[in-house]
């Protein structure tokens, strides 16, 4: 299984809804990735954990709140986004010990904040 | 913050020609080059990446090169296809930072 799943697809959200992206990968890697990615511009990282623990936070606002429950899963909280917030959200994954590895990517999440 | 910058941005060839990306990179503790391709709508996927150790590696029609000196590596794409039209990320990761270049838009002519 070499997948990384994202769910859901889609979203549409409110300015004062909360919600959740889910991410889950089971090929054993360590290190899981949160990117943002607007159109025509790379993917930008938010987040890494390693090893089930916050590696690397890009100055993200709080209303996107990171956990990753066990070494499967990813979450992406968020509360009170605004319009600009909308794009692209894809999670990754890469095997922990040895980075020199490629990082899997999941199908995204498009995310219309309304 | 980002270690990699990537030119050209676009890049158009006529089906048959060669097109060449090029990715320089600042951290010199990077020994691991890969390159994505991300199509319309999609996900990027890894078509090809190179280890510090080796200065070229090749897989049918695409090629990276790699001048660790100059801290900059290449992608070459041979007898392009319209499929091959894409946009193309380098990175330069080191440790857990996984941050990729500006990006290629490369559209094939038929």
């Amino acid at each position: 299984d070499t997948e990384v799943t994202q769910t859901p697809k889609h979203l549409v959200m409110g300015m004062t809804n909360k919600k959740s992206l889910k991410c889950e990968q089971h090929m054993g890697h360590r290190a899981m990735y949160w990117y943002k990615q607007k159109a025509k511009k790379p993917p930008e990282l938010m987040f890494v954990y390693s090893y089930e623990k916050l590696s690397i936070n890009e100055s993200v606002p709080s209303r996107f709140s990171p956990e990753c429950p066990n070494s499967s899963l990813l979450n992406l909280h968020l509360h009170a986004l605004q319009p600009e917030d909308s794009a692209l959200y894809l999670c990754a994954s890469r095997w922990g010990r040895n980075m020199n590895t490629e990082a899997f990517f999941g199908q995204g999440t498009r995310l219309t904040v309304v | 913050g980002e270690n990699v910058e990537q030119h050209p941005s676009t890049l158009s060839v006529q089906e048959g020609d060669s097109a060449v990306i090029k990715c320089t990179y600042s951290d010199s503790a990077s020994n691991y080059f890969p390159w994505y391709k991300q199509e319309l709508g999609k996900r990027p996927q890894l078509i090809i990446d190179i280890r510090s150790n080796v200065g070229e590696k090749k897989d049918q029609r695409i090629a990276v090169t790699l001048n660790k000196t100059a801290k900059h590596f290449s992608l070459h794409i041979t007898e392009t296809q319209p499929e091959d039209s894409a946009v193309y990320f380098c990175a330069a990761p080191t440790g857990n930072q996984f941050y990729f270049g500006t990006g290629t838009s490369l559209t094939v002519i038929p």
